[in-house]
């Protein structure tokens, strides 16, 4: 079994459409959470980082973490064509970077 | 501009060969990664490093080597490049010790190995 489980999709919605991309986690030691986004032929770049549970909002985006269910998952309000790429979750136990990737959700957002 | 710089987009090598990836960083960057990310497999870190001169292991470093003689270089190193080690290899660095810095990755290097 893998550390971290993502959905590869892909997923696709409407412009407008509140998306929800998630992970399922095993280790319980995981404390630091995030999200990456990474376009078509690019790295990926950090959209998201939270610490231990709770949620976090920026703009479009939340994030949630539910350390009792070991779930975490990444909601985009009012979806763009432009949101279209893959989200990457990502986790770790330690300070120090050391960060364990789901394989990623490709989302598609149609105009 | 934060900036990591990879010297190829893309690769084409023959089994066998000795392969140098390079990665720079242009952001003072304590450390640095090479990762590979394969489909369904997602992201794996291969070696990472702190400092100068100092490398560790990450998940998958078997037939992988690393060097790190300046601060803003990372070079990756595939002995004798084998098949399966055609990927897209990503590099990335981070300021410094603490998880809050975020990761700021390159552009990746997509090889192919014949």
């Amino acid at each position: 079994q893998k550390e971290v489980e993502q959905d590869p999709g892909p997923l696709s919605v409407p412009e407008g459409a509140i998306v929800s991309l998630n992970c399922t986690y095993s280790n319980s030691a995981f404390q630091y959470f995030m999200w990456y986004r990474q376009y078509s032929r690019k790295g990926p770049e950090l959209l998201m980082y939270t610490y231990s549970s709770g949620n976090k909002e920026d703009g479009r985006f939340t994030a949630q973490v539910d350390k009792s269910s070991k779930y975490i998952s990444l909601f985009i309000r009012d979806s763009q064509p432009s949101d279209s790429a893959t989200y990457l979750c990502a986790m770790s136990s330690t300070g120090f970077q050391k960060l364990v990737f789901g394989t990623g959700t490709r989302l598609l957002v149609s105009p | 501009d934060v900036k990591v710089t990879q010297s190829s987009r893309y690769l084409v090598k023959r089994t066998g060969e000795k392969v140098f990836l390079e990665c720079v960083q242009d952001m003072d960057h304590e450390n640095m990664f090479w990762y590979r990310q394969d489909p369904g497999l997602g992201l794996r870190l291969i070696y990472f490093s702190y400092d100068v001169k100092m490398k560790e292991k990450g998940d998958i470093p078997e037939g992988y080597s690393v060097s790190r003689e300046k601060k803003e270089r990372f070079s990756l190193i595939l002995e004798s490049a084998s098949t399966n080690q055609t990927s897209m290899y990503l590099c990335a660095s981070s300021p410094g010790h603490t998880l809050q810095e975020t990761q700021y990755f390159g552009p990746g290097t997509r090889l192919l190995v014949l």
